[in-house]
């Protein structure tokens, strides 16, 4: 069974600040792919970035940044010079997408508080 | 490209009653997914419908159904709604092909019921 662990609940940074958002994964394939998602208040699931399991190469889009590391199951998100604006919630996802199977399981979210 | 629509976006029920929701995907996105949110039990999936056909069912009663049309457009069915059918319901489409791509949301349909 596919599982994705948050563990942070909430994060409050103060605005500039750079904050990473931790995701752990459990999964028994070994071909699957991981998301990231941001909700903010109006409820809208905006799609941040896919990868696949084959494919641990760090990604830097902007002030996004995210570490893949398959030995430690983890898929951590870090934001940069953080901004009020990236105040929402983000989630992990996992979906094992080789199996026909689209299904995304997602973690629990992790609220993301920027101070001004 | 329009991106995924719902209707409505919110909806009042009492208990007992029927709602239909409805997404219409992305232009050229032959699948539609449903999630259900709520803060007790988070993002869970529904089904998947592709060409018409669920292909994949999350773990809910009979009571959640769903169908995909020719044109892709989907609709959710909730019968006999309970309490805890209040929740944020969330569409998802996305392309279909040799590879797997990324699942873009919709803005969701709250749905309160009392």
């Amino acid at each position: 069974a596919q599982k994705v662990t948050q563990a942070q609940t909430e994060i409050s940074v103060v605005e500039k600040e750079d904050v990473t958002l931790d995701c752990v994964y459990e999964t028994r394939d070994t071909t699957y792919y991981l998301f990231w998602y941001k909700q903010p208040p109006s409820g809208e699931l905006v799609f941040l970035i896919r990868r696949n399991s084959f494919d641990e190469q760090n990604e830097i889009s902007g002030r996004y940044s995210w570490n893949f590391q398959k030995s430690t199951s983890s898929f951590n998100f870090t934001i940069t010079a953080s901004q009020v604006v990236d105040s929402a919630v983000y989630f992990c996802a996992l979906s094992e997408a080789f199996r026909g199977n689209e299904k995304l399981t997602f973690g629990t979210g992790t609220r993301l508080t920027i101070i001004p | 490209k329009a991106g995924v629509t719902q209707t409505p976006r919110y909806l009042i029920k009492t208990r007992g009653q029927q709602v239909t929701l409805s997404c219409s995907p992305i232009s050229g996105h032959r699948s539609v997914s449903w999630y259900q949110q709520t803060p007790g039990q988070g993002l869970q999936f529904l089904f998947e419908y592709f060409s018409e056909t669920q292909r994949n069912k999350g773990n809910f009663p009979g009571r959640f159904s769903g169908r995909q049309f020719s044109n892709s457009r989907s609709e959710m069915n909730v019968s006999t709604l309970e309490l805890g059918d209040s929740a944020l319901y969330l569409c998802a489409s996305r392309q279909v092909g040799p590879s797997s791509y990324e699942q873009y949301f919709g803005p969701g349909t709250r749905l309160t019921v009392t």
